[in-house]
């Protein structure tokens, strides 16, 4: 599985946009570039998933480079209820998710 | 829908003892994930199913953990006994699509919280 790098640590404030990147270098061709959110006491969310260009749900869009290289989860204007740990995987088919220690978002008022 | 049910919560006990945790995946999820999360690091994968069958149980430390999925639904992580270093939480996943293909897409539940003291 390709293995990914993300920032320790973000911290923002209410109302602004928040943009995570994620580096995997070694991505493959069939891999999927998915995000999972995980507050307190709680088991890891999927936020979105791509494959490459951009891609937009209800909570956040997901853009990749042509190269695939790397990846970009943007929030729009976060809220204090953002505050999380954002995972950034790669990989495809049914295995088992690698996780990374993520990346821990805090949103101040 | 219903999401991925996990029992207990919480869990304390002592070093060398036995414990269970419980988990129903989502209706319909042929595969199922346990991982453990210890404090301040991500989930490590510990085993998958598919249906009732092992998949991959590379990283489950077989001489004192182990898990079952008899009929294909719910399933069983087991450890006997347990160490200090064991203390963490268990979280279950499922996913409805089945081996190939690029996308898998996990939902895990809220995970069982274990103390061994």
């Amino acid at each position: 599985l390709a293995k990914t790098t993300q920032p320790i640590s973000m911290d923002s404030y209410e109302g602004q946009e928040v943009n995570i990147t994620c580096s995997h270098n070694n991505i493959a061709t069939n891999d999927y570039i998915t995000w999972y959110q995980q507050f307190p006491s709680q088991g890891p969310r999927f936020i979105i998933q791509g494959y490459k260009t951009k891609v937009t749900n209800e909570v956040a869009s997901l853009f990749i480079p042509a190269d695939r290289k790397s990846s970009t989860l943007s929030l729009p204007r976060v809220s204090l209820s953002d505050t999380a740990v954002y995972y950034c995987l790669v990989g495809g088919g049914a295995d088992g998710l690698t996780f990374g220690k993520g990346t821990h978002l805090i949103i101040q008022p | 829908e219903a999401g991925v049910a996990q029992s207990p919560r919480y869990k304390i006990i002592e070093k060398r003892q036995s414990v269970a945790f419980w988990c129903n995946p989502i209706s319909g999820h042929a595969t199922l994930y346990w991982y453990q999360q210890i404090l301040g690091q991500g989930p490590k994968l510990l085993i998958q199913f598919q249906n009732n069958g092992v998949v991959d149980d590379s990283q489950l430390p077989k001489d004192r953990f182990s898990a079952e999925r008899l009929k294909g639904v719910d399933s069983t992580l087991k450890i006997q006994p347990a160490k200090l270093e064991d203390s963490a939480v268990y979280l279950c996943a499922s996913s409805s699509r089945p081996g190939g293909g690029g996308k898998n897409i996990q939902y895990f539940g809220a995970g069982t919280r274990l103390s061994v003291l």
